[in-house]
C-alpha cells in the first residue's frame, strides 16, 4: 500500500451535477496531482497542487478545479458534469522542493465516477 | 508535445514464457521513463524507472533499458507468472515538471 487514500471509492452522479473527490497524501509528501483515466485509456494529467497552489494544469476545462489544504490533502471538484466525465480519478502524492522532486509519485486506488 | 506509444494488447502468454512489451516515446530534452502496473480494481504502482540514457530499471524480475538512440523503453521479463496478469503503463516525465505522460496501457494475461 502507498499510504495515499481516496474517497469515495465509487460514485454515481447525474449529468449537470457537481462532485467533490478527496485525497489524503502520503505522510511527508507536499504535492498532489490528479489524473483522469477513461476506460481502456492511460491516465491524463488534470493538475497538480504544491504548497496549496496550482502548480501546472493539463488540457481540462475550468469546470475542473481543485484545492490543497495545509495538511497537504486535496480535493478535486468537477462542476456541470458531463457523460464523458465518467472515469477513474487517480490522485498521486509526491514530495517536491521547489522544482526538484524528492520522491516519485505514489498513487491512490482511485475514485470511480459514473455520470448518468 | 511529449507522448508515449505502447504496443496494443492484450498480450496473452503461458506461465514461464518470455515477456516483451514495447514502448517508444517522443520528448524534448531528457525525460525520466517509468513503467507502472495496474492490477484489477486498483490504482497504479510504480514498477521500475530509469532517469538517463542506458540506465536499466529493474524490479520483481522485470527490466527495461532507457535507449535514447531508439527512443524506447521496452519492458521485459524472462519468466512470467499468473500473478503478473495486469495492465502495464509506460510513462515519461519531463525534468523540472512533475506531470506524467502515460501510454494507453497494455493488458497482460498469463494462463497456467
Amino acid at each position: 500500500e502507498t499510504g495515499v487514500t481516496q474517497s469515495p471509492t465509487h460514485l454515481i452522479k447525474t449529468r449537470g451535477q457537481q462532485v467533490t473527490l478527496r485525497c489524503s497524501s502520503q505522510s511527508g509528501h507536499n504535492t498532489v496531482s490528479w489524473y483522469q483515466q477513461a476506460l481502456g485509456q492511460g491516465p491524463q494529467f488534470i493538475f497538480q497542487y504544491y504548497r496549496e497552489e496550482e502548480n501546472g494544469r493539463g488540457n481540462f476545462p475550468p469546470r475542473f478545479s481543485g484545492l490543497q489544504f495545509p495538511n497537504y490533502s486535496s480535493e478535486l471538484n468537477v462542476n456541470a458534469l458531463e457523460l464523458d466525465d465518467s472515469a477513474l480519478y487517480l490522485c498521486a502524492s509526491s514530495s517536491l522542493t521547489g522544482t526538484v522532486p524528492n520522491t516519485e509519485a505514489f498513487f491512490g486506488q482511485g475514485t470511480r465516477l459514473t455520470v448518468v | 508535445g511529449n507522448s508515449v506509444t505502447q504496443m496494443e494488447g492484450p498480450v496473452t502468454l503461458s506461465e514461464e514464457a518470455f515477456l516483451t512489451i514495447n514502448c517508444t516515446y517522443t520528448a524534448t530534452g531528457y525525460p525520466s521513463l517509468f513503467w507502472y502496473v495496474q492490477y484489477p480494481g486498483e490504482g497504479l504502482q510504480l514498477l521500475l524507472k530509469a532517469t538517463k540514457a542506458d540506465d536499466k530499471g529493474s524490479n520483481k524480475g522485470f527490466e527495461a533499458t532507457y535507449r535514447k538512440e531508439t527512443t524506447s523503453f521496452h519492458l521485459e521479463k524472462g519468466s512470467v507468472q499468473v500473478s503478473d496478469s495486469a495492465v502495464y503503463f509506460c510513462a515519461l516525465k519531463d525534468p523540472g515538471f512533475q506531470k506524467l505522460v502515460f501510454g494507453t496501457g497494455t493488458r497482460l494475461l498469463v494462463s497456467p
